[in-house]
């Protein structure tokens, strides 16, 4: 089946700092690319929508100048936590619509700002 | 507009006994439904999916869900716990296939020896 990448799958930074994490299709192109964002203990939910070669679609109340998506080749969407704060820590997980509308899951990235 | 509703947060279910995780939905046309289960600290993967054929859909891991339209329903069931699925397990519901999903908030299964 198709595999979507996520990279780095921990990363820990201080307060202040920019993060950035990169979302890959392996073995598929991908137009399409969606952020989640997941608390502990609590669902999925969506942050943005991921165009290649356009702007990405935000969804009310996510920042869109603090969570900057770029979405550069058919294979690679990646997502910058700009200035973090400890609130941004979370687990943030991509996904990827493959041949058939098939959406496919990243393995997550755990975000933990100091 | 669209919603999951996943009834009760936290199961517990004996090992070798019968799973049941409930899951409402609802959406103003006809939906394509998908349960996905998490392990810690990983991504989602896909148990099965609803896109408008059979009602009774079967996946991995042997389980099922059946889909229920005058319930709005799409409950995911196993005949029989193993230690290995314990986890958490989310609904999600789509419009249209390849577009957003909404997730439910989740059910956490546990398997009791």
């Amino acid at each position: 089946g198709a595999v979507v990448s996520q990279h780095p799958s921990r990363v820990i930074c201080k307060s202040g700092t920019s993060v950035k994490i990169e979302c890959r299709s392996l073995d598929f192109q991908a137009t399409t690319m969606f952020w989640y964002r997941q608390f502990p203990k609590q669902s999925l939910m969506l942050m943005a929508t991921s165009n290649e070669g356009s702007k990405a679609t935000y969804e009310q109340g996510v920042e869109k100048d603090k969570f900057l998506i770029n979405h550069a080749s058919l294979t690679l969407s990646t997502l910058t936590v700009t200035s973090a704060h400890p609130e941004d820590s979370s687990f943030y997980i991509c996904s990827a619509i493959g041949s058939y509308d098939e959406q496919f899951f990243g393995p997550g990235t755990r975000l933990t700002v100091l | 507009a669209q919603s999951v509703t996943q009834l009760g947060s936290h199961v517990s279910v004996s090992e070798g006994a019968l799973v049941l995780l409930r899951c409402n939905y609802s959406s103003s046309v006809p939906p394509y439904l998908f349960w996905y289960v998490q392990y810690p600290n990983q991504g989602l993967q896909l148990l099965l999916k609803y896109t408008s054929a059979a009602t009774l859909v079967k996946g991995i891991n042997g389980f099922e869900a059946e889909f229920k339209k005058s319930e709005t329903s799409f409950h995911l069931t196993k005949p029989s716990a193993h230690m290995s699925d314990a986890a958490e397990y989310f609904c999600a519901v789509s419009e249209v296939t390849g577009n957003q999903f909404y997730f439910g908030t989740g059910t956490s299964l546990t398997v009791i020896p």
